[in-house]
């Protein structure tokens, strides 16, 4: 899988949006773009995954680039609830796909 | 989204012991689930990969013998910690992927703390 690059963190004033920028620029035509958070003491919870086109759901936004080699995952309103560390992962496909983590972005929102 | 569990949720025991931690998916079927461990202020570090109905695969550096991986239905993986040291003290949690329409989300259990004294 490639290797992806995020700042070890950031803060973000709450109710305003929190960018969180990766670096993916080895990654394949085959690999997706995948997004996880972890709060302090809990196993990771998944938050949205994309290719190539830009995704929405409930929890954020995923921006990627279009030469896929970055990109950012957006909190539009955060809360004191998401400050965790923001994991970017790139990965193929299949439920045998074994994800690896990097030390990802430890986002702190601050009241 | 999916729903993976994990048993116990923390257990203290002494060195030499041996201890299982138990992984559920609990609305879905995995064929395929993994295990990590994860020391304080540290990332997630893949420990190997408990296929159903075979063999575990491990990833470099771990301990076969010292880890066991048992998948024996499509619903449940355990990892025993075999002969436990105050170094094996971690964080383990399992993780196992849903497909939808060879759409692939990994769903996570929330961690075990395994502290040996």
């Amino acid at each position: 899988d490639a290797k992806t690059t995020q700042p070890p963190s950031m803060d973000c004033a709450e109710g305003r949006a929190a960018n969180l920028p990766c670096n993916h620029s080895t990654i394949s035509g085959n690999e997706y773009v995948y997004w996880y958070r972890q709060i302090h003491s809990q196993g990771p919870q998944y938050i949205i995954h994309g290719l190539k086109n830009n995704e929405t759901n409930e929890m954020a936004s995923l921006i990627i680039t279009e030469d896929r080699k970055s990109s950012t995952l957006i909190l539009p309103h955060a809360t004191l609830r998401d400050t965790a560390v923001y994991y970017c992962i790139v990965r193929r496909q299949g439920g045998y796909q074994k994800v690896t983590f990097g030390t990802g972005t430890k986002l702190q929102v601050i009241p | 989204g999916a729903v993976v569990s994990q048993h116990p949720s923390r257990v203290i025991c002494k060195s030499g012991t041996s201890v299982k931690i138990e992984c559920r998916s609990l609305d879905f079927q995995a064929t395929t689930m993994f295990w990590y461990r994860q020391f304080p202020k540290q990332s997630l570090m893949l420990m190997a990969t408990s296929n159903e109905g075979s063999k575990a695969t491990y990833e470099q550096g771990v301990e076969k013998d010292k880890f066991l991986i048992n998948h024996a239905s499509l619903t449940l993986s355990t990892l025993t910690v075999t002969s436990a040291h105050p170094e094996d003290s971690s964080f383990y949690i399992c993780s196992a992927n849903q497909g939808v329409q060879g759409r692939y989300e990994q769903y996570f259990g929330p961690g075990t703390r395994l502290t040996v004294t």
